[in-house]
């Protein structure tokens, strides 16, 4: 079993709709989740990330955790096709040389 | 992108020769790290580096070396190349550690190299 599970997808919506990406984790120590995107043919960028549990917002983004089910959210509001993209997921290796752990990534392709 | 170039960008190499992918900084940051990335295993770690000459395994170590002789530079080699090591290799820097609730340790990527071994 992997560490950290996600759908890869793909995900086709359209323009407009809200977004929900999924990932679930099996090492309760994680504490530190982020959300890569990634555009094609390019490297992963940071784009979220939160500590411990809780929800995060910035702008039309919203990242949320809940350690209690070992369950990650990233929710996009008013889905635009420059979202199109795959999202990662990453959680700290909890080491010291601050390994990341990542999922598959889910491919989202927002339609005009 | 945060100063990480990676070279060459794309390659095609025979199986069995050795080849080796060099990632340079210029943001002078400690940790450096390889990873390769495969439809549906997502990135997975090959190597990284702690600092000049620190280097220690990931979790798909075999048949790959690296090298840090520079903070700016980390070599990534394939000894003998196979097949299976067709790949996008990316390279990645980060600062330091996780460090609190209000900030968190970025890992920044390079643009990648595409490797296909025949």
């Amino acid at each position: 079993q992997k560490e950290v599970e996600q759908d890869p997808g793909p995900l086709s919506v359209p323009e407009g709709a809200i977004v929900s990406l999924n990932c679930t984790y099996s090492n309760s120590a994680f504490q530190y989740f982020m959300w890569y995107r990634q555009y094609s043919r390019k490297g992963p960028e940071l784009l979220m990330y939160t500590y411990s549990s809780g929800n995060k917002e910035d702008g039309r983004f919203t990242a949320q955790v809940d350690k209690s089910s070992k369950y990650i959210s990233l929710f996009i509001r008013d889905s635009q096709p420059s979202d199109s993209a795959t999202y990662l997921c990453a959680m700290d290796g909890m080491d010291s040389s601050y390994k990341l752990i990542f999922g598959s990534g889910t491919r989202l392709l927002v339609r005009p | 992108d945060a100063g990480i170039t990676q070279s060459p960008r794309h390659k095609v190499t025979e199986t069995g020769t050795p080849v080796t992918l060099r990632c340079h900084q210029t943001e002078n940051h400690r940790y450096m790290y390889w990873y390769r990335q495969d439809p549906g295993h997502g990135l997975r770690l090959i190597h990284y580096s702690y600092g000049v000459k620190d280097t220690d395994k990931g979790e798909v170590s075999d048949g790959y070396s690296v090298s840090r002789s520079k903070t700016e530079d980390f070599l990534l080699t394939l000894e003998s190349a196979t097949s299976s090591q067709t790949s996008v290799y990316f390279c990645a820097i980060s600062e330091s550690g996780s460090i609190g609730v209000d900030s968190v340790n970025e890992q920044f990527f390079g643009p990648g190299t595409r490797l296909t071994v025949l």
